[in-house]
């Protein structure tokens, strides 16, 4: 059975960096073809690709927010971290973790996180 | 602004059948890029629901179904029943961007 959880701080005054673990079971990071990734979802908008990082450690970043993301795994552990700096108001938004493990040559997101909500607020 | 375009919202009667497009461009759909589909109960992470423009994972009903052409896909949904009331998004990758898209998300409502 395949997992994946988020966790990291809730809420983030301006200016702050928000860092987020993703923690995942069933998979391996290790294995060919394998990615991780993070998406986010503001109140009642749409889905935003934000970054994914594949088992050869190829990272991609979503161009308009690349300066301020980082994407790490740790496949020892298990787990994938994203580091968001200068947070904004506007980054309010349950943040996804989400893997991409079957249907090869497919660039999709198989299994997803349950999410976690990220309030930026002073 | 998405960079593939959905409506916000459809709606049918129980047991009637609806569809969902998808329009992209030259950089993603029209470029040969597959659709997935995903829907997103209330409150819930969202789920894939169509991969590879037309294929429906184990355990999703062949009420759903995909289809691609030129640089749009469309979901369309058979024999509406009241759990499909959802918000369904597309998804794609985009070579301009060299990643992943998502449609703005559309709101399904079942009358």
């Amino acid at each position: 059975q395949i997992t994946l959880k988020e966790s990291g701080r809730t809420l983030v005054k301006p200016t702050q960096t928000l860092t987020l673990t993703c923690t995942f079971s069933g998979f391996s990071l290790s294995t060919s073809g394998v990615g991780v990734g993070w998406i986010r979802q503001p109140p009642g908008k749409a889905l935003e690709w934000l970054a994914l990082i594949y088992w050869n450690d190829d990272k991609r970043y979503s161009p308009s927010l690349k300066i301020r993301l980082t994407i790490t795994k740790d496949t020892s552990k298990n787990q994938v971290v994203l580091t968001m700096t200068d947070m904004d108001p506007v980054d309010t938004a349950t943040y996804y973790c989400a893997a991409h493990v079957g249907y090869s040559g497919y660039a999709l997101f198989d299994y997803w996180g349950q999410g976690t909500l990220v309030t930026v607020s002073s | 602004q998405s960079v593939l375009t959905q409506p916000p919202s459809v709606s049918g009667a129980p047991g009637q059948r609806v569809t969902i497009s998808c329009t992209g461009s030259s950089s993603n759909i029209g470029a040969g890029y597959d659709v997935h589909w995903y829907q997103q109960l209330p409150v819930t992470a969202p789920k894939l629901l169509i991969y590879g423009n037309s294929n429906r994972p184990s355990g999703v009903p062949d009420r759903f179904s995909g289809s691609k052409s030129g640089t749009s896909a469309s979901l369309a949904i058979t024999g509406l029943q009241a759990e499909d009331e959802a918000d369904y998004y597309c998804q794609s990758y985009d070579s301009s961007l060299s990643g992943w898209v998502f449609g703005g998300g559309t709101k399904l409502t079942v009358l």
